[in-house]
């Protein structure tokens, strides 16, 4: 069974902390990517990676940042929390070309 | 830039009617096209994907969509829905980029059936 697995599924923050969010994948994927998902937003891009220490800005960077050490492990940081990154964000990994995404299942963070 | 536009956020439905769910892209490169569902409280499956080849294709649960390369759309449709279609359905593109692949979404459609 094709996994995704992102370290916590809820995680209340205080304004300012420093925020690691974790995602593994056990598929050999080489395409790994974080969203935010909010409501009438749909999945929104913030950073995606195609290979170990390579990375890309997506669609909304601002106030992340991401780590990918490790081909099976990419890492989505909030510098400073604020409250307006309190939203659900989902990790997914693919393969190479036209093959099917895989998800977490969600880490909803709070920020207060 | 790249983009998807998902045209309908609501799409209410009796259940057994017909279903259209709208999606349009913007891309000056080739791309992949895919639809995804999300349950209640579920994570994202996908439901079909275009690659190349024929514009028809179709997917799990009697879900069908076209590829109109002309209008850069690829609309999802069924002939007839259930209750359990009740879910938000994602249009996304897979565009290439360096050696990888940038794969975005678009706003969500909510489809709600209607006894």
């Amino acid at each position: 069974d094709v996994k995704v697995t992102q370290s916590s599924r809820y995680l209340v923050k205080r304004t300012g902390e420093k925020v690691f969010l974790e995602c593994v994948q056990d598929m050999d994927h080489e395409n790994m990517f974080w969203y935010r998902q909010d409501p009438g937003l749909g999945l929104r891009l913030i950073y995606f990676s195609y290979d170990v220490k390579m990375k890309e800005k997506g669609d909304i960077p601002e106030g992340y940042s991401v780590s990918r050490e490790k081909k099976e492990r990419f890492s989505l940081i909030l510098e400073s929390a604020s409250t307006n990154q309190t939203s659900m964000y989902l990790c997914a990994s693919k393969g190479q070309g036209g093959t099917e995404a895989f998800f977490g299942q969600g880490t909803r963070l709070t920020v207060v | 830039a790249q983009s998807v536009t998902q045209l309908d956020s609501q799409v209410p439905v009796f259940e057994e009617a017909p279903v259209e769910l709208r999606c349009n892209y913007s891309s000056s490169v080739s791309v992949y096209l895919f639809w995804y569902v999300q349950y209640p409280n579920q994570g994202l499956q996908l439901l079909l994907k275009y690659l190349s080849g024929s514009t028809l294709v179709k997917g799990i649960n009697g879900f069908e969509a076209e590829f109109n390369k002309s209008q850069t759309s690829f609309h999802l449709r069924k002939p007839s829905v259930h209750i359990s279609d009740t879910a938000e359905y994602f249009c996304a593109v897979n565009i290439f980029y360096n050696q990888g692949g940038k794969l975005i979404f678009g706003q969500g459609t909510e489809l709600s059936v209607k006894p």
